[in-house]
């Protein structure tokens, strides 16, 4: 069983327009991260949200992290062909190790 | 302020052979963990070491092992390789052991004909 389901797991839309990406969880976690991971690279850190109902902003990429803390979203403002990758969230288990969903793989088409 | 390198690039290996990948950390960083990453999946964690001690490990078997150095570069050898140890394998250091941001590597490009 996956502990992070993420969802959907292909996206490809046209350059300037929205979207939104999701991770849920039956489990409560202290905080929640969202990389970005392009090919040939290894993942890099958007952002962490630690409370409940956070918002955070990054340029056009909004986080939030659920009111439970078991989930969370990334929204995208007027996509651009840079945001294509492969967006993956990521919880700390009790062993504070990190855990990674399967992921999100954003297209923008140009 | 060099990032995390990791070497080689990519490695073509048969089913049976043993393969050693390694991994700069970067400057200052103490920590290094390891990822596989297969094919449409996220990355998962292998094990981590703190200060040249393991610290931690995930569900993989004892053929995965590793290694850290006094200068805390690292390194995953993996034993009797399997086909389905094709993946990409990352490494990623920080500064502490536990909730420090982890900076990842480009990662090794490992198929096991």
């Amino acid at each position: 069983t996956q502990l992070l389901e993420q969802s959907p797991q292909f996206l490809s839309i046209q350059e300037g327009e929205n979207l939104t990406v999701y991770c849920n969880s039956s489990s409560v976690f202290s905080s929640l991260q969202w990389y970005r991971q392009e090919p040939g690279e290894g993942p890099v850190l958007l952002v962490t949200v630690v409370t409940g109902g956070e918002v955070k902003k990054l340029k056009r990429l909004t986080f939030q992290f659920g009111d439970a803390r078991k989930d969370s979203s990334l929204h995208i403002t007027a996509a651009q062909p840079g945001d294509t990758g492969l967006y993956l969230c990521a919880v700390m288990n009790r062993d504070d190790k990190i855990i990674f969903g399967k992921g999100t793989r954003l297209h923008i088409l140009p | 302020e060099t990032g995390v390198t990791q070497s080689p690039t990519h490695l073509i290996k048969t089913r049976g052979q043993q393969v050693t990948l390694r991994c700069s950390s970067q400057s200052g960083h103490n920590t290094v963990s390891w990822y596989q990453q297969a094919l449409g999946q996220g990355p998962q964690f292998i094990f981590q070491y703190y200060r040249e001690e393991e610290n931690g490990r995930g569900n993989f078997p004892p053929r995965f092992s590793g290694l850290q150095f006094p200068n805390y570069s690292s390194e995953l050898n993996v034993n009797a390789l399997e086909l389905d140890d094709s993946a990409l394998y990352l490494c990623a250091s920080s500064l502490h052991a536990t909730t420090d941001t982890q900076y990842f590597g480009p990662g090794t490009r490992l198929t096991v004909l």
